[in-house]
């Protein structure tokens, strides 16, 4: 089985642009959460989706948002990036939930 | 925000020795999960105890977990350079919503050394 595929893996953009970020998750998982990870603040959960439909949302400003499409693949969208949106995206996906989840191997995004 | 602290932050062992990890966290939990991570790439599941168990083994790994102290351990034993790496312990509650969202620690680097 193929594992979560995260697209691109690097993003450099300029402060003031969006950004959209693409998640794959495993064949059959139906819950694809998203993560952010910086030095400062550590792992910090951004929301799930699970059959197309918000489940959990973490305590991040509306410029972050995302969606799931009906295959369960993922995109999560940063509007009016800002230089601390610099980050490790990561995406993960699960069965159902609750149990271990699944990661991709991240998508590197540099604000300038 | 996250859940609670790691302890240590950083630890620096032989390779041979063995390598134990604290974790402690804040609310209430459904289960304790662990994970990998190499330098800046995606985690990788390591252990998942329930909230109802106190210990558990998968080869090497040892977890314990004390919900009357609401902190968890791992333990892995006759380290290898290969396990060097950024551990994570990671909690999950849900209330009436199913979710599934982790709340990590800070996390533990471990480097071994050959």
């Amino acid at each position: 089985k193929a594992g979560v595929t995260q697209t691109p893996r690097y993003l450099i953009k300029t402060r003031g642009q969006q950004v959209t970020l693409s998640c794959s998750p495993i064949s059959g998982h139906r819950s694809v959460s998203w993560y952010q990870q910086t030095p400062g603040q550590g792992l910090q959960f951004l929301f799930e989706y699970f059959s197309e439909t918000q489940r959990n949302k973490g305590n991040f400003p509306g410029r972050f948002s995302g969606r799931q499409f009906s295959n369960s693949r993922s995109e999560m969208n940063v509007s009016t990036l800002e230089l601390g949106d610099s980050a490790l995206y990561l995406c993960a996906s699960s069965l159902a939930g609750q149990g271990k989840a699944f990661f991709g191997q991240g998508t590197r995004l540099t604000v300038v | 925000s996250q859940q609670g602290e790691e302890d240590p932050q950083a630890l620096s062992i032989q390779e041979g020795e063995n390598a134990t990890m604290n974790c402690s966290y804040k609310t209430s939990i459904n289960n304790l999960q662990w994970y990998r991570q190499n330098s800046g790439r995606g985690l990788v599941h390591l252990i998942l105890i329930r909230s109802n168990e106190r210990e558990k083994h998968s080869g090497r790994l040892r977890v314990t977990l004390d919900t009357s102290k609401k902190s968890s351990s791992l333990l892995i034993t006759a380290s290898r350079a290969a396990d060097t790496a950024s551990y994570f312990c990671a909690t999950v509650w849900w209330n009436n919503n199913a979710g599934n969202m982790l709340t990590f620690g800070g996390g533990t680097r471990l480097m071994v050394k050959p």
